[in-house]
């Protein structure tokens, strides 16, 4: 089962910042939060992913919470294109044979708008 | 090539026919995944393997379906006697394991399996 809690759904009007949330309370230290998008017909992208200090690259920063319990992937300027399932994900940090993999919640499915 | 690739993009067979998904991964990348989405549904995951580790198979949903590596790079996903609620697209993604840390998954643009 999945180790997080996402709304089903969001807007977000186009040029604005979109902000979403996931909670995953049960996280271990050892686990890392991953973020993928999925638009509609491709496989899942990759976005971005932390363990404790918020992070930023190209597409977009993601803000943990000291706790770790709660974190929020934030889209700065949200445009047509970013309309998306958005799926958030704990994954441990080391990989072996029953560690490592991916799994999916259901997302939060992303309406930018104009 | 650069990405993850998978064939055939589309397949479609009759209920009860035997049919096989190719996923080339990554070159390199030591982790391979099979998930599968039906239509307007989440990803589920199948299976997971890591270099010569005995496969995660905990999400096969039946033993219907079976999954190899071979060599350590090119899977097969094969699943017997097709039926109807197999249909979905069977997705796979590859990443690179540096010294047993976890990196992010590529995933390819999946087979859609209708069977009909």
């Amino acid at each position: 089962d999945a180790k997080t809690t996402q709304p089903p759904s969001m807007d977000c009007a186009e040029g604005r910042a979109a902000n979403l949330p996931c909670n995953h309370s049960t996280i271990s230290g050892n686990e890392y939060v991953y973020w993928y998008r999925q638009i509609h017909s491709q496989g899942p992208q990759y976005i971005i992913h932390g363990l404790k200090n918020n992070e930023t690259n190209e597409m977009a920063s993601l803000i943990i919470t000291e706790d770790r319990k709660s974190s929020t992937l934030i889209l700065p300027h949200a445009t047509l294109r970013d309309t998306a399932v958005y799926y958030c994900i704990v994954r441990a940090s080391w990989i072996s044979s029953n560690t490592g993999k991916l799994i999916f919640g259901q997302g939060t499915t992303l309406q930018v708008k104009p | 090539g650069a990405g993850v690739s998978q064939s055939p993009s589309n397949k479609v067979t009759e209920k009860g026919k035997d049919v096989e998904l190719r996923c080339d991964p990554i070159s390199g990348h030591t982790a391979l995944y099979w998930y599968r989405q039906s239509l307007g549904q989440g990803l589920e995951f199948l299976i997971y393997f890591q270099g010569n580790s005995a496969p995660d198979k905990s999400g096969l949903p039946s033993d219907r379906f079976s999954a190899e590596r071979t060599g350590g790079s090119v899977s097969t996903l094969t699943i017997q006697r097709t039926q109807q609620e197999d249909s979905a697209v069977y997705l796979c993604a590859s990443s690179l394991a540096s010294r047993g840390v976890a990196t992010e998954a590529f995933f390819g643009q999946g087979t859609r399996l209708t069977v009909v």
